[in-house]
This record gives structure tokens, C-alpha cells and sequence, in this order.
């Protein structure tokens, strides 16, 4: 199994909604990452976890706050998100945990529209 | 500080035409180099990297890049493009040493005129 999983695909949540995105790989990695990008622009990474712990935070707004339940899961938990937000997320992971030169393997992300 | 520059936000070419993107990169320390495909709807797939050892990286679908340190360069070939080839094309470095904090270019997307 190389695959990452992402769900839900689309996710559209207001303002004082409560959500969260869940991330999965069975491919044993030992480092997994939120990335956030926006339309026609690059991704860029939010946080890095690396053997279940939280390892890099990009300065991320506190309404985003990630968990790592195990070497398989990842989730972002959403609340009181702004419109601005709206974006594509995506999950990757890679074998190790996350030193330099390792693959990233990415899912296919969640596509999130905030009103 | 680690920067990519990709020029071009649009490169379009024949069917069967040679593809090259270019990226520069800049960086305190050796690095690591990446290319990676984003086809639409979709997350991104590494098309080839470079750590170290030789500077011509073949990757899949037929591409390659060459690793070129004094021109800061790692610009991705392809022999002759595919319809399939068709997609936004992100080139990518991290400074060797530490945790991977991948910084990403602003992208190329290739369109393939038939």
C-alpha cells in the first residue's frame, strides 16, 4: 500500500463550524505533514510531525490545530476558520522521520471552502 | 534561507517537442533537490529528486534533470512531451541537515498542443 488518504475530499463550513480533516498511510512513515494551498500557488507547509510528535508549527493560526493519534493517523482540527482560509490541504509523509532528502508521498487533499 | 525560482508560469510545447523547465535555486547549504507533477484535483507526485552522487537524476514518465552547482540550476527535460504531460510542475529544495522543510517554487504549468 503506497497510498496516503485524505478525507473528506470537499469540505464547505461556516465560520463558527467545527470540522476536522483526517490523513491516513499504512506505508509504516514515521514523519507526516500538513501542507495548505492556495489556488494557482505553491504549498506551503503548516506543521511537521515526526514519530507521533509535533516537530515543525509554521506559525499557524491557533484555529487549525493539528493531532497525530498514531504513526498511521493524522488529523486538523478546524474551528472558527475565515474565509481566507478556503483552500486546498494536503497530507504527506515520509519514511523516515522527516530528515533531509526523504520523499514526501502527498494525498490527494481536501478541497475546504469556508462562508 | 533556502529560495526556488521557477521561470515561466507557463510553458506550452508541440506534441513530441522537448520539454524544459527551469529552476534555480539558492541555498546556504548543499542541497536537495526535487520536482514534483500536480495534475489537476489532485496532490503531488515526485517526478525525480537529487541528494547526492551523480547530477543526472532520471526520474519517471521519461524525465530527467541535471544538477548543475555553479549555476545554481536543476532544470527538468523531457525528450518528447506527451498530451499526458500536461500539468503544474513544482520544483522544489531543502537544505541538507535537520528536519525536511521542503520550500516549493511558484510552479510551472505545461500545456501540450497536439
Amino acid at each position: 500500500d503506497t497510498e496516503v488518504t485524505q478525507t473528506p475530499k470537499h469540505l464547505v463550513m461556516g465560520m463558527t463550524n467545527k470540522k476536522s480533516l483526517k490523513c491516513e498511510q499504512h506505508m509504516g512513515h514515521r514523519a507526516m505533514y500538513w501542507y495548505k494551498q492556495k489556488a494557482k500557488k505553491p504549498p506551503e507547509l503548516m506543521f511537521v510531525y515526526s514519530y507521533e510528535k509535533l516537530s515543525i508549527n509554521e506559525s499557524v493560526p491557533s484555529r487549525f490545530s493539528p493531532e497525530c493519534p498514531n504513526s498511521s493517523l493524522l488529523n486538523l482540527h478546524l474551528h472558527a476558520l475565515q474565509p481566507e482560509d478556503s483552500a486546498l490541504y494536503l497530507c504527506a509523509s515520509s519514511q523516515g522521520g522527516g530528515g533531509t532528502g526523504e520523499t514526501q508521498y502527498f494525498g490527494p487533499g481536501t478541497r475546504l471552502l469556508v462562508l | 534561507a533556502q529560495s526556488v525560482t521557477q521561470l515561466g508560469s507557463h510553458v506550452s510545447v508541440s506534441e513530441g517537442a522537448l520539454v524544459l523547465l527551469r529552476c534555480n535555486y539558492s541555498s546556504s547549504v548543499p542541497p536537495y533537490l526535487f520536482w514534483y507533477v500536480q495534475y489537476p484535483n489532485q496532490g503531488l507526485q515526485l517526478l525525480l529528486k537529487y541528494t547526492t552522487g551523480a547530477t543526472l537524476v532520471k526520474g519517471i514518465n521519461g524525465f530527467e534533470a541535471e544538477f548543475k552547482k555553479s549555476e545554481t540550476s536543476f532544470h527538468l527535460t523531457k525528450p518528447s512531451a506527451h498530451m499526458s504531460d500536461a500539468a503544474e510542475y513544482f520544483c522544489a529544495v531543502v537544505a541538507s541537515g535537520g528536519y525536511q522543510k521542503v520550500t516549493f517554487g511558484t510552479g510551472t504549468k505545461l500545456q501540450v498542443i497536439p
